[in-house]
């Protein structure tokens, strides 16, 4: 099984403030038939279930704004938040899409102080 | 616009099975993959299988084959997942999640379904 890591655990931010998350792959994610990358990132509020953000690793989800930014390849990945608002406090996971079982990340918590 | 609909929570017995439904509507059933996922504090986030609703074929995390069991119901539109056996460590919510074919990235979820298991 693919082995998603996310790392920090949590972090606490300002309001406007840039925020990155990273996310490693235990095998690479990126497909050497097309050139893309695997990997998925997903938002989850509070008492809410988890929203698609992003999918290849850098494609964004129809609606979502474009503050939140996918980057990365093979097993290295982060997803940026720019000018993070209060309504961005969620539970935030990556997700491999590469191979059975899909496995995801153990979360990172972003509070707003 | 797309929903999975699930129902409320579960309080169940240990060794009791549990099976729990995903009523979807908005877009054509059959076009697409529903696919189970377990959450717990603990664990996190786990893929336990995918069902094809147009034929009924089946994936499972081999972690989670014998325990749950993934059907369909065409002509309601709902996937069901049996949980058998119940222990402590299958307390979760559980989640149905949408993704299209020959992709593995989930563009809509339901809400949720917290099993509890207790005595």
């Amino acid at each position: 099984d693919i082995v998603m890591t996310q790392s920090p655990s949590s972090l606490a931010v300002s309001a406007g403030e840039t925020v990155t998350i990273n996310c490693k792959s235990s095998q690479s994610l990126l497909s050497s038939g097309n050139q893309k990358n695997y990997l998925a990132w997903y938002q989850q509020k509070p008492g809410q279930s988890p929203k698609l953000l992003i999918y290849l690793a850098s494609t964004r989800e129809s609606g979502v704004p474009d503050r939140f930014i996918g980057s990365g390849s093979g097993t290295d990945f982060t997803l940026t938040i720019s000018s993070v608002q209060a309504e961005d406090l969620a539970d935030y996971y990556c997700q491999q899409h590469y191979s059975y079982p899909l496995t995801f990340g153990s979360g990172t918590k972003l509070e707003i102080k | 616009q797309v929903q999975l609909q699930q129902c409320g929570a579960e309080l169940v017995k240990p060794g009791t099975p549990v099976k729990m439904s995903c009523k979807v509507s908005g877009y054509t059933f059959t076009s697409y993959v529903i696919s189970w996922i377990k959450q717990t504090t603990g664990q996190g986030l786990e893929w336990i299988g995918y069902i094809y609703p147009e034929s009924g074929s089946t994936g499972y995390n081999e972690k989670f084959k014998g325990k749950a069991t993934l059907t369909v119901d065409k002509s309601s539109n709902t996937a069901f997942m049996q949980l058998s056996s119940l222990a402590a460590g299958d307390s979760a919510v559980y989640y149905c999640a949408r993704r299209e074919f020959g992709v593995g990235y989930f563009d809509y979820w339901g809400q949720g379904v917290m099993v509890t298991v207790s005595s």
